[in-house]
């Protein structure tokens, strides 16, 4: 089975702009959680999707945002990106929601907002 | 707020050494919690899972042990090797949080 996937690798924006990025979650997966990496604050958890529906939220403001589509892949979006944007985003699938669900992630995408 | 503390934050050991890694969180209400590793720049992969009817896990040199009474998770590497040197976040579901990870490195 291939693991879970991000697009893009690496990506470059301006103060201001927006941007979306993309998980495909590994096959017969249906939950895809997104995580914000940085080197002053670690990991924290942005949201989590599970049959196209968002389950569980963290404590990040309304311009983050996220969908995820009927194939289960979901999408991750920023609006008006700041400087501290800049992280290593992650994404994980697991099989289920909730519960006892193990959480394969992708490589990540990196983010660089100048 | 669940908290998620690990300790201790860096490690530096001689190749062949037992270790024990900690993890504590504020908020028992916790339904799985599972450990995993991160090399630099890349993304995480899961070690071991323990759900919140189990106590402890084990997969080859590794063995973690969970006692939600006390808010504690323990990881523990058995006759540790150089190609364990890598950050270890444990991570806590029902309010999903991760812990700042231990920064491990083995000196051979």
């Amino acid at each position: 089975k291939a693991g879970v996937t991000q697009t893009p690798r690496y990506l470059i924006k301006t103060r201001g702009q927006q941007v979306t990025l993309s998980c495909s979650p590994i096959s017969g997966h249906r939950s895809v959680s997104w995580y914000q990496q940085t080197p002053g604050q670690g990991l924290q958890f942005l949201f989590e999707y599970f049959s196209e529906t968002q389950r569980n939220k963290g404590n990040f403001p309304g311009r983050f945002s996220g969908r995820q589509f009927s194939n289960s892949r979901s999408e991750m979006n920023v609006s008006t990106l700041e400087l501290g944007d800049s992280a290593l985003y992650l994404c994980a699938s697991s099989s289920g929601s909730g519960t006892h669900q193990r959480q394969y992630f992708g490589p990540g995408t990196r983010l660089t907002v100048t | 707020k669940q908290e998620v503390t690990q300790i201790p934050a860096a490690l530096s050991v001689p190749e062949g050494e037992n270790l024990v890694l900690n993890c504590s969180f504020t908020d028992s209400a916790i339904y799985n919690l599972q450990w995993f590793r991160q090399d630099p720049g890349k993304g995480l992969t899961s070690l071991l899972l323990i759900q919140s009817s189990q106590r402890e896990q084990t997969s080859g040199r590794l063995n973690a042990s969970l006692d939600k009474s006390s808010g504690r998770s323990t990881l523990y590497i058995a006759a540790s090797q150089p190609g364990d040197s890598a950050t270890y976040p444990c991570w806590g579901y029902q309010k999903v949080t991760f812990g700042t990870g231990t920064k491990l490195q083995v000196i051979p």
